[in-house]
């Protein structure tokens, strides 16, 4: 397996552009998870989805941003209009979520994509 | 929420053992993991342990968990250059359904 696959590995926009960034998981995985890492806040939760459906996106940060699953092999994270302080490296991980209070739920990340909005 | 927390650096000599401890807040977590991110890279997982072992060894890495005060650590013996990385730990909080609770991360320097 190619394990999680992102692109772009890089984006530089200008403020106000709508910028798109695109997941596919592994497959046979059914949870979705998108990250956002900066060294002021490290690693944080924006988004997961449970069989395409959004679980919880308490972490995104605000309306500029939205996730979509169109299916089990797709995602796209979409900031519109783009700001300055977006500038991060944005992971996505999947993970096979099983049933039963000792699953293993481990979570296999991309490579991420480096995006600076100038 | 509260965080998991894990100290920011740790520099260690080669051939040293490295010792990376963390405080997660969930004693509820059934697995409690430990990930390696190398520059440029995404995060890998090193390795995991099961909320009802004490020890986890594999190979050079050992993982304690003290579930009492809610403490885990990794060492790492006869680190190498290769070693140097960040090291996060995460829980898998009840409450959170399947996401992870990840710390900032441990960045670990090697130094010949």
């Amino acid at each position: 397996d190619a394990g999680v696959i992102q692109s772009p590995r890089h984006e530089v926009t200008e403020m106000g552009q709508e910028v798109t960034l695109r997941c596919k998981p592994i497959s046979g995985h059914n949870s979705l998870f998108w990250y956002r890492q900066t060294m002021m806040r490290g690693l944080e939760l924006l988004i997961y989805f449970n069989n395409n459906v959004p679980i919880d996106d308490s972490g995104m940060p605000e309306d500029r941003f939205s996730a979509k699953m169109p299916n089990a092999s797709f995602s796209t994270l979409k900031i519109q209009p783009s700001e300055p302080r977006d500038s991060a490296v944005y992971f996505c991980a999947s993970s096979l979520v099983r049933g039963g209070g000792t699953a293993n739920n481990e979570q296999f990340f991309g490579p991420g994509t480096r995006l600076t909005v100038l | 929420g509260e965080d998991v927390e894990q100290s920011l650096f740790l520099s260690v000599r080669e051939g040293d053992s490295s010792v990376i401890n963390c405080t997660y807040t969930d004693s509820s977590s059934t697995y409690l993991y430990w990930y390696k991110q190398e520059p440029g890279a995404g995060l890998q997982l090193l390795t995991y342990i099961f909320s009802n072992m004490d020890m986890k060894q594999d190979q050079r890495l050992t993982v304690l968990l003290n579930k009492k005060d809610k403490h885990l650590s990794l060492r790492i013996a006869d680190t190498q250059t290769g070693d140097s990385a960040i090291y996060f730990c995460a829980e898998s909080p009840s409450n959170s359904g399947y996401a992870l609770n990840f710390g900032k991360g441990t960045s670990l320097l090697v130094t010949p």
